[in-house]
C-alpha cells in the first residue's frame, strides 16, 4: 500500500534554532501533502496545504513565517519549524494523496516529536 | 460546513468483549466518512472508509462501521476486542464538494482501553 515517510521521528533541539521535518511519498506521487499539529490527548488540527511547486495555503492562526513549507517535488514537502520556542512542541504529522488515486483517502506518516527547551 | 461528534473520550473493554465506538457527523454535502487508528507515538492509520456505496463498510483487523444517514452516524464496532486494539481512534469526514475534497475534518478521538 501506499507509504507516507516523515524524518526525523523525534527531535529535540534548543529555544531559537530551526527545526526542518521530511515528508516522503515513497511508492507514489502526491502534488498536495497537508501538515498537522496534535497536542497531547486532542485531535489533529490541519497547519497547511502543501501544494508542489507553488505556495503553501495555511490555516488562520497559523504564522507562515514560523512555519515555512516547501513542496519542491511530487514526492517530497518539508516543514521547518523556525526560530523555535518551547511552546512549539507537539506531534507533527503530515499526509498525502495518490494523485493518481482520484478521490482516495490520505496516508498519514508516522509524525515527529518535537521537543524544545 | 462540517463536523464530527466522537461521543466518548474513552472506552474500556474486556479483551474478548465487543467493541463501540461512537460518531456522529453533520455535513452540508455527501461525506465520506474515514476511522483511522493511532497507536502512541505513530502516525494515523486507515481502518476503512465509506464512499457512498455499501452502508455496512469493512475494514482491517476485524472492524466495521455502519453508515446510516438517518441518525446521521458512523460507529465503529468489532465483535471480540484485543488486547493489541487499545490505541486511539479518530472519526474522520470529508466532504464530496468540488474544491473541498481533500479538507478534513477529524473528530476529538476516542481512546480505546483493552483489559484482561
Amino acid at each position: 500500500g501506499a507509504v507516507v515517510s516523515q524524518h526525523p521521528s523525534r527531535v529535540i533541539c534548543k529555544s531559537g534554532t530551526s527545526v526542518k521535518i521530511e515528508c516522503r511519498s515513497l511508492d507514489f506521487q502526491a502534488t498536495t501533502m497537508f501538515w498537522y499539529r496534535q497536542f497531547p490527548k486532542q485531535s489533529l488540527m490541519l497547519m497547511a496545504t502543501s501544494n508542489e511547486g507553488s505556495k503553501a495555503t495555511y490555516e488562520q492562526g497559523v504564522e507562515k513565517d514560523k512555519f515555512l513549507i516547501n513542496h519542491a517535488s511530487l514526492t517530497l514537502s518539508t516543514l521547518t519549524v523556525t526560530s523555535a520556542h518551547p511552546e512549539d512542541s507537539s506531534f507533527y504529522i503530515c499526509s498525502a494523496r495518490d494523485r493518481a488515486s482520484g478521490n482516495s483517502p490520505l496516508h498519514f506518516g508516522n509524525g515527529t516529536r518535537l521537543t524544545v527547551t | 460546513a462540517q463536523s464530527v461528534t466522537q461521543l466518548d473520550s474513552h472506552v474500556s473493554v474486556s479483551e474478548g468483549t465487543p467493541v463501540l465506538l461512537r460518531c456522529n457527523y453533520s455535513s452540508s454535502y455527501s461525506p465520506s466518512l474515514f476511522w483511522y487508528v493511532q497507536h502512541p507515538n505513530k502516525g494515523l492509520q486507515l481502518l476503512l472508509k465509506y464512499t457512498s456505496a455499501a452502508t455496512l463498510v469493512k475494514g482491517i483487523n476485524g472492524f466495521e462501521a455502519e453508515f446510516k444517514k438517518s441518525e446521521t452516524s458512523f460507529h465503529l464496532t468489532k465483535p471480540s476486542a484485543h488486547m493489541s486494539d487499545a490505541a486511539e481512534y479518530f472519526c474522520v469526514v470529508r466532504p464530496t464538494r468540488a474544491g473541498t475534497a481533500s479538507k478534513l475534518t477529524f473528530g476529538t478521538g476516542t481512546r480505546l482501553q483493552v483489559t484482561l
